[in-house]
């Protein structure tokens, strides 16, 4: 079975303009969530959607926002950026919520911003 | 309260030796512990996990010791192999959310 997958790989994006990432969970799973990853820290949690519905939302800028669609699979977007939103933005799937569903992540997509 | 500290930021171990990474939390709700190891370019991969109700769990030659009451957890590599050269992270979740907080990770070099 194929794991979690992400686009684009890689992209890069001038100040201000507005990014779209995408994301399909691994087949079965329900539960999408989004990380964003600066160079040299851990992953911090930006949002979570489950059954299409968001479920949680981390501290982050309302510039960030992101959909499930009917397939389970998701995107992410972020407007107006800024070279601070430089990044690997990692999605994650688990086939429920609660205890016992286990988090997979994708390979992520790396956003630059000049 | 929602941080989980983790160290050291960087760890060298000679191959075939012990490799020991701990992390901290503070929120006694937090009741799963995942490691995830991540090579460079790739996504983190769930290593091993554990629950606060048991002190240990070992898969293989990763083991995971957990001290409720210190509210402390670590990894312990045995045996430890260049191939497992990568950043480790801890994690911590609560009541079985699907978010995770992270620690700022490990930085594993094994050397041959």
């Amino acid at each position: 079975d194929a794991g979690v997958t992400q686009s684009p790989t890689h992209l890069i994006k001038t100040r201000g303009q507005h990014v779209t990432l995408r994301c399909s969970p691994i087949s079965g799973h329900k539960s999408v969530s989004w990380y964003q990853q600066v160079l040299g820290q851990g992953p911090q949690f930006i949002f979570q959607y489950y059954e299409k519905e968001e479920r949680g939302r981390g501290n982050f800028p309302d510039r960030f926002s992101a959909r499930q669609f009917p397939n389970y699979s998701s995107e992410l977007n972020v407007n107006a950026l800024l070279l601070g939103d430089s990044a690997l933005y990692l999605c994650a799937s688990s086939r429920g919520q609660g205890i016992g569903n286990t988090i997979y992540f994708g390979e992520g997509s790396w956003l630059t911003v000049v | 309260q929602q941080q989980v500290k983790q160290s050291p930021q960087s760890l060298i171990v000679q191959k075939g030796g012990i490799s020991i990474i701990n992390c901290a939390y503070e929120n006694t709700a937090f009741d799963y512990f995942p490691w995830y190891q991540q090579f460079p370019g790739k996504g983190p991969a769930l290593l091993i996990a554990i629950r606060p109700d048991v002190s240990e769990k070992k898969e293989g030659r990763f083991t995971i010791s957990f001290n409720k009451s210190a509210k402390q957890f670590s990894l312990h590599i045995m045996d430890s192999q260049p191939g497992d050269s990568a950043t480790y992270f801890c994690a911590a979740s609560l009541r079985g959310a699907q978010k995770l907080v992270f620690g700022q990770g490990t930085r594993l070099t094994i050397n041959p």
